[in-house]
C-alpha cells in the first residue's frame, strides 16, 4: 500500500487566494483526519470522517475553513480566503474503524503551506 | 473528556544511555494509549499502543512503554538510545468505547528527543 497520500507536498499563495489541499486515504480505513502544525499551536485536530460522513468539526478555525469528503478514496481541506495566519503544515490521516476504535492513525507526508 | 500532558518539552541524552519520554491521561473511563514519532519534515509515524493486557508494551525500533493505571502515565523508554532516535515524539490517548467521539485520540504536545553522540 502507498500509504496515504497528500497533495500538494508544497504551497506557496497569496493572502486572499483560495488553497486546496488534497488527502487519498489508505484503502479499507474508515476514519479520516485533518490536523494543522504550527510551532506556536503544535497539533491540532480540525475535522474528522467517519465512512465519509464529518463526525467532529469543532477544530475548525473559522468559515474561512471547509472540509469534504465526497467518496471514501478523497478528501480536500480549502481555505477560502487564505490568510498568512494559516501558515502551517497540514496532514491528513486515515485509520480502520469498525468495533476496534483503538486503531492507530497513519499520517501522510503534509503539505506544507505558505501564505504570503 | 480526555486529555494528555506531556511534561517535558525537551529530554536529551548521550548515545547507549536508556531514555524515557513521560506521558501523563486523564479519561473518563479505560484509555486506549498511543506513542508516534515525527522526523523533520515528515508525517507522524505509529511506535506502539496501549490497550489491555500487559502493561509492558513493545513496539518499533526497540522502543517499550509501561502502562500505570494508579500514577496514569505511560512513559516511553528505551534501554540504549540512538543519534537516530532523534525526534518528535507525541503521546496520545482516545477513551473506551463508551465515547461517542471513539474515532478521536488527542495528542500531547510533543517532547523532542536529542540523542548526542
Amino acid at each position: 500500500d502507498a500509504g496515504v497520500i497528500q497533495s500538494p507536498r508544497h504551497e506557496v499563495t497569496e493572502m486572499g487566494q483560495e488553497v486546496t489541499l488534497r488527502c487519498k486515504p489508505i484503502s479499507g480505513h474508515d476514519y479520516l483526519f485533518w490536523y494543522r502544525q504550527t510551532m506556536m499551536r503544535g497539533l491540532e485536530l480540525l475535522i474528522y470522517f467517519n465512512n465519509n460522513v464529518p463526525i467532529d468539526d469543532s477544530g475548525m478555525p473559522e468559515d474561512r475553513f471547509s472540509a469534504k469528503m465526497p467518496n471514501a478514496s478523497f478528501s480536500t481541506l480549502k481555505i477560502q480566503p487564505s490568510e498568512p495566519r494559516d501558515s502551517a503544515v497540514y496532514f491528513c490521516a486515515s485509520s480502520r474503524g469498525g468495533p476496534a476504535p483503538y486503531n492507530e492513525q497513519f499520517f501522510g507526508p503534509g503539505t506544507r503551506l505558505t501564505v504570503l | 473528556a480526555q486529555s494528555v500532558a506531556q511534561p517535558e518539552d525537551q529530554v536529551n541524552v548521550a548515545e547507549g544511555n536508556p531514555l524515557t519520554v513521560k506521558c501523563t491521561y486523564s479519561v473518563s473511563g479505560n484509555p486506549y494509549l498511543f506513542w508516534y514519532v515525527q522526523y523533520p519534515n515528515r508525517g507522524l509515524q505509529f511506535l506502539l499502543k496501549y490497550i489491555t493486557g500487559d502493561n509492558l508494551v513493545k513496539g518499533s525500533y526497540g522502543f517499550e512503554a509501561e502502562f500505570n493505571k494508579s500514577q496514569t502515565s505511560f512513559h516511553l523508554k528505551k534501554p540504549s538510545a540512538l543519534v537516530s532516535d532523534s525526534a518528535l515524539y507525541f503521546c496520545a490517548v482516545r477513551d473506551g468505547p463508551t465515547d461517542t467521539n471513539a474515532g478521536k485520540s488527542t495528542f500531547g504536545d510533543g517532547t523532542t528527543l536529542t540523542v548526542k553522540p
